[in-house]
């Protein structure tokens, strides 16, 4: 089976730099992705780590670290509108390599 | 091109009634994922489908619930006998084959109250 762990809340300031970090124990997958959710709208991808190392898009960047079996997702130059929850996902290997599980989600505050 | 559409977005069903929870994928995608969230919560999953198969349903309970997505039509989440437990949002995502990443193209929800 697959679990995750986050922290359940965050709390930064405008402009900031914030860390979400993620554990997580695993029978093996494919990759780490991360996803954005306001306000219990649709959930939306943010990024997907198949390889250990640092992906960057933008503001946000996010790691893997297989051996460590953890993952984090850096968002920058923090605005208002991060403010939401923000989950790591794992996908599953073959034969339901299209199914992910999630976290429980860290809710981001962000403070004028 | 359209997003995932799930319809309807609120649901209001008394116990022992059935609800019926219906979802378009987007454009070109075969395959079809359910997860239900309860307040403050994670996505927890239910069900994965390609068409008019069932991939996974080890996350969906074995009695009341039942899932489908035929040839044509939309993927339909079935909850029969519905209890007060039943109410949460249920999302509804799909993904394309070929995407190494997996990327999820979620809706945004239905939402069911059981009273």
């Amino acid at each position: 089976g697959q679990s995750l762990e986050q922290p359940s809340e965050v709390t930064a300031v405008e402009g900031a730099i914030v860390q979400i970090n993620c554990t997580y124990q695993t029978s093996g997958f494919y990759g780490l992705s991360w996803y954005q959710q306001h306000d219990g709208g649709a959930p939306t991808f943010l990024s997907y780590n198949a390889l250990d190392g640092l992906e960057e898009t933008g503001r946000f960047s996010s790691f893997l670290s297989r051996s460590d079996s953890y993952g984090y997702l850096l968002l920058q130059e923090l605005q208002m509108k991060d403010s939401a929850s923000y989950f790591c996902a794992v996908r599953d290997l073959a034969p339901n390599a299209g199914k992910s599980t999630f976290g429980d989600g860290t809710t981001l505050t962000v403070k004028p | 091109n359209a997003g995932v559409m799930q319809n309807p977005r609120h649901l209001v069903r008394r116990r022992g009634q059935e609800a019926r929870l219906r979802c378009s994928p987007m454009k070109g995608h075969s395959h079809v994922y359910w997860y239900r969230q309860l307040p403050e919560e994670g996505l927890k999953f239910m069900v994965y489908l390609q068409k008019e198969n069932i991939i996974d349903e080890s996350g969906m309970p074995k009695e009341r619930f039942s899932a489908e997505f035929p040839k044509e039509g939309p993927s339909i989440l079935r909850i029969q006998q519905v209890v007060r437990g039943d109410s949460a949002a249920y999302f509804c995502a799909s993904s394309l084959t070929t995407d190494p990443t997996g990327e999820l193209f979620f809706g945004e929800g239905s939402r069911l109250t059981v009273l």
